[in-house]
């Protein structure tokens, strides 16, 4: 069974970086999968964040693509978030998914990680 | 890329049937037949329901089902159960190839 679990600070001051890590159990990242991050701020719903394929290509949302960073590390079966330049308004609970390669299909999330931006 | 729009409630009583609907554009909705619906309980990560229009994977009640016509998907549940209370999300591929979420459709089973 696959698992993924987020990890990071809970805590980002304004205008620094937030990283969070999702580390992937039950496969390897390196499969056809694209590994994508969602957020979703309190109360309200979801958004995609970006997502990476195990080739390496990335495709962020044009909404934050000049913040955002995605990256694998296939020998630690991990990938990565890196948003800069933070807001109050990228407080949220971020996930971490698991997207079927050709499918609308994301099958395994993560728990979840609440990261608030606040000084 | 503007959320799909997605009614903000919906309410039915155990047994009855509900359908949600998701409104994107010929770019998103309309173009591809690579639409998901995604149900979350409250502080829970989101769970696939449907996927690809109308394909449900296994575990899956077959009381959800899913159907597309033009720009709108729809999510129908049947039979509803007090454990289907929960926030429905659809989504969608796009022409830029990204995805782009719906606000959200509070299911409230009375």
């Amino acid at each position: 069974q696959v698992q993924l679990q987020e990890s990071g600070p809970g805590l980002v001051k304004p205008s620094g970086t937030l990283s969070l890590t999702c580390a992937v159990s039950g496969g390897p990242i390196s499969s056809t999968y694209w590994w994508s991050w969602v957020r979703q701020p309190p109360g309200t719903g979801l958004e995609w964040i970006g997502q990476i394929h195990h080739s390496g290509d990335t495709i962020y949302n044009p909404s934050l693509k000049s913040r955002v960073t995605i990256s694998a590390d296939k020998s630690k079966n991990l990938f990565s978030l890196n948003l800069n330049s933070v807001t109050a308004a990228d407080t949220a609970v971020y996930y971490c998914a698991r997207r079927v390669e050709g499918r609308s299909l994301f099958d395994f999330w993560g728990q979840g990680i609440l990261v608030t931006v606040s000084s | 890329q503007s959320a799909l729009t997605q009614p903000a409630s919906v309410s039915a009583s155990p047994g009855q049937s509900i359908t949600i609907s998701c409104t994107g554009t010929s770019s998103d909705v309309g173009g591809y037949n690579f639409v998901s619906w995604y149900q979350q309980h409250p502080g829970k990560a989101p769970k696939v329901m449907i996927y690809d229009v109308s394909n449900r994977p296994s575990g899956v009640s077959h009381r959800f089902s899913g159907s597309k016509s033009g720009n709108t998907a729809s999510l129908t549940i049947s039979g509803l159960q007090t454990e289907d209370e929960a926030e429905y999300y659809c989504t969608s591929y796009t022409t830029t190839k990204t995805w782009v979420f719906g606000g959200g459709t509070k299911l409230t089973v009375l």
